[in-house]
């Protein structure tokens, strides 16, 4: 059974340009979860989503930032015109069900924005 | 769910030793989880200590849990260089999905 799968694994972008993350969760899981890691820092939660849906996103920034889980395919974590401050690693995370159980996490994403 | 707050920031030990951790939170929680991040990697869930348990054991890992002081710790014994990570625990409430970290504690095991 294949972990969390997440591509790419580095990412680097020019200021401005679209960042597209990738999370593939374990195979039964529904529900996945984005967080953001600065050097040196916790993780940050960002998003929670179910299939064709957004659970809780309090900690996603409000403008250039989205997510999607769509009913095929990959959650998808989306930044536009991206900044600086924007570099950073990027875990996902998915679990089999809702509530306050164990995640399992993905290699996570190190975005390079130059 | 709510944050926990992890203690010491950091942490040096020689292999062989035993290395303990703690993390205390502000409310009432549904169970703690305590997760290890080797350097640049995605974390790996080490264990879940549920609210009506008092301590856990996991191989070499021993989890506490204290409700009426609103903490817990985490024991590692007989360390090895491979247990060099950062430690996270997630104070988790009954409503909450997502998991909040503190800044973790930074263990580092020398041969």
């Amino acid at each position: 059974n294949a972990g969390v799968m997440q591509n790419p694994r580095h990412l680097v972008r020019r200021r401005g340009q679209e960042a597209r993350l990738r999370c593939s969760p374990m195979k039964g899981h529904s529900h996945v979860y984005w967080y953001r890691q600065l050097p040196e820092e916790g993780l940050k939660f960002m998003v929670y989503l179910q299939k064709e849906n957004i659970i809780d996103e309090s900690g996603m920034p409000k403008e250039r930032f989205s997510a999607e889980f769509p009913k095929e395919g990959p959650s998808i974590l989306r930044i536009q015109q991206v900044v600086r401050g924007d570099s950073a690693a990027y875990f996902c995370a998915s679990s089999p069900s809702a509530g306050p159980n164990e995640q399992y996490f993905g290699p996570g994403t190190r975005l390079t924005v130059t | 769910s709510q944050q926990g707050e992890e203690d010491p920031q950091a942490l040096s030990i020689q292999e062989g030793e035993n290395a303990t951790m703690n993390c205390s939170y502000k409310t009432s929680i549904n169970n703690l989880q305590w997760y290890r991040q080797n350097s640049g990697r995605g974390l790996v869930h080490l264990i879940l200590i549920r609210s009506n348990e008092r301590e856990k054991h996991s191989g070499r890992l021993r989890v506490t849990l204290d409700t009426s002081k609103k903490s817990s710790s985490l024991l590692i014994t007989a360390s090895r260089a491979a247990d060099t990570a950062s430690y996270f625990c997630a104070p988790g409430t009954a409503a909450g999905n997502k998991l909040t970290f503190g800044g973790g504690t930074r263990v580092l095991v020398k041969p």
